[in-house]
Parts: structure tokens; C-alpha cells; sequence
């Protein structure tokens, strides 16, 4: 069946500093790929996304590049701000079945401090 | 364009209790999801509506779980009796259309206790 794995959290960084939440999948076609970010008190909201290999999304200052090769779509941002501070998920959504259920890892808790 | 709107944000029941969840999707989506999110755990697909039919309940424990999407548009999600194991945040979320790269919009979500 279908999962994402993401790294283990929680994960704590100073403003400005580097950031990469590792996230790679098993699917049984070619999925479509999200990440979807979860701030204090508020729904899941898409971050970014890719639906085919190579693709690269982007958003907000953040990326994440589809790897077919490796099955994964890792979350990097090159300086990270207090406000980042949030739970991100990883997600797949595979074609290969009836519906397109998206399946998520468990995510990853981010605290940036100032 | 209004998000998704769910109601109660919040609700605490006793077990065996009974409780529902409404949501209203975005304007004109055809597709709508339940998740429960389990704190420390990913969302996981209890029911998926297209218009009014149901695509996939396959994760939704029918013996005490039920929904509904009457006429295509709101829904309702029931727990009737509630367990313990229950507690969870329900979110839920919707649509356009319902291919893999059609992106899912979410509500807030309503946070259930059960004690």
C-alpha cells in the first residue's frame, strides 16, 4: 500500500538558519506529492505541491523537488523565520487506485526561535 | 472565496454518547473528504463524497460511524456511541474535481474529547 515517511521531529532552529524536513514515499503509480503546513490553532493548508517527477514546488520561500529515482520530496527553505514555526506533513496522492485519497506522514513539528 | 467551514470548533462527551460534525465545503467542489487526525498522527481518510455518492469508506468504522452529504453541497459526520479512542480532531476538506493532482482545501477542523 501507499505511505509516507517523514523525519522524526521535533525540530528546532534559530531565525535565519537552513531548514530540511526529509520525506519519502512507497506508491503503487506515480503520485502526486504535497506538503501542507498545520500553524498553532488553524486547518491544513497546502504549502506546495508536484505532480510529476523533476517538478520542483515552491512557495513562501520553501521548495521541495519531486525525485523519482529516490521516491522522496524533501522540504528545504534557506532561512527560516519565526512564523514558520508550525507541524508540515508530507502527502501523496496516487492515481493508481479508484479515488485520489491523499496519505500522509505524521508530520513534523518546526519551532523557530527568534 | 469562503474556505471550508466546519462547526463545533470544539466538543466534550461522555463515552457512548452521541455527537455530529457539519461541514460546508467550498463553493461548486464536487469532492468531499473526512479525515481524523489522532494527535501525533497524520490525517487518515475516514469518507470520500463525489456530489452526493460515496467513492471510498473503506477506513470508517460503520458500526458507529455514519455520514452524509444530502443534495451534494454540506455534510454531516455522527459518532453514535462514541468511544474513548475516538478523540481526535475532524477535519474536513474538499475539492473541484477529484483527480491526483487536484489540490484538497481543509477546514479547521472540530476537536472531539471523549471521557
Amino acid at each position: 500500500g501507499n505511505s509516507v515517511t517523514q523525519m522524526e521531529g521535533p525540530v528546532t532552529l534559530s531565525e535565519e538558519a537552513f531548514l530540511t524536513i526529509n520525506c519519502t514515499y512507497t506508491a503503487t503509480g506515480y503520485p502526486s506529492l504535497f506538503w501542507y503546513v498545520q500553524y498553532p490553532g488553524e486547518g491544513l493548508q497546502l504549502l506546495l505541491k508536484a505532480t510529476k517527477a523533476d517538478d520542483k514546488g515552491s512557495n513562501k520561500g520553501f521548495e521541495a523537488t519531486y525525485r523519482k529515482e529516490t521516491t522522496s520530496f524533501h522540504l528545504e527553505k534557506g532561512s527560516v523565520q519565526v512564523s514558520d514555526s508550525a507541524v508540515y506533513f508530507c502527502a501523496l496522492s496516487d492515481p493508481g487506485g479508484s479515488n485520489y485519497k491523499l496519505t500522509f506522514g505524521k508530520g513534523t513539528l518546526l519551532t523557530v526561535n527568534p | 472565496e469562503a474556505g471550508v467551514a466546519q462547526s463545533p470548533r470544539y466538543k466534550i462527551i461522555e463515552k457512548r454518547q452521541s455527537v455530529a460534525f457539519w461541514c460546508n465545503p467550498i463553493s461548486g467542489h464536487a469532492t468531499l473528504y473526512w479525515y481524523q487526525q489522532i494527535l501525533g498522527q497524520g490525517p487518515k481518510l475516514l469518507i470520500q463524497f463525489q456530489n452526493n455518492g460515496v467513492v471510498d469508506d473503506s477506513q470508517l468504522p460503520k458500526d458507529r460511524f455514519s455520514a452524509e452529504r444530502l443534495k451534494g453541497v454540506d455534510s454531516t459526520l455522527k459518532i453514535q456511541p462514541a468511544k474513548l479512542e475516538d478523540s481526535a480532531v475532524y477535519l474536513c476538506a474538499s475539492s473541484a474535481g477529484s483527480i491526483s493532482t487536484d489540490t484538497q482545501y481543509f477546514g479547521p477542523g472540530t476537536r472531539l474529547t471523549v471521557l
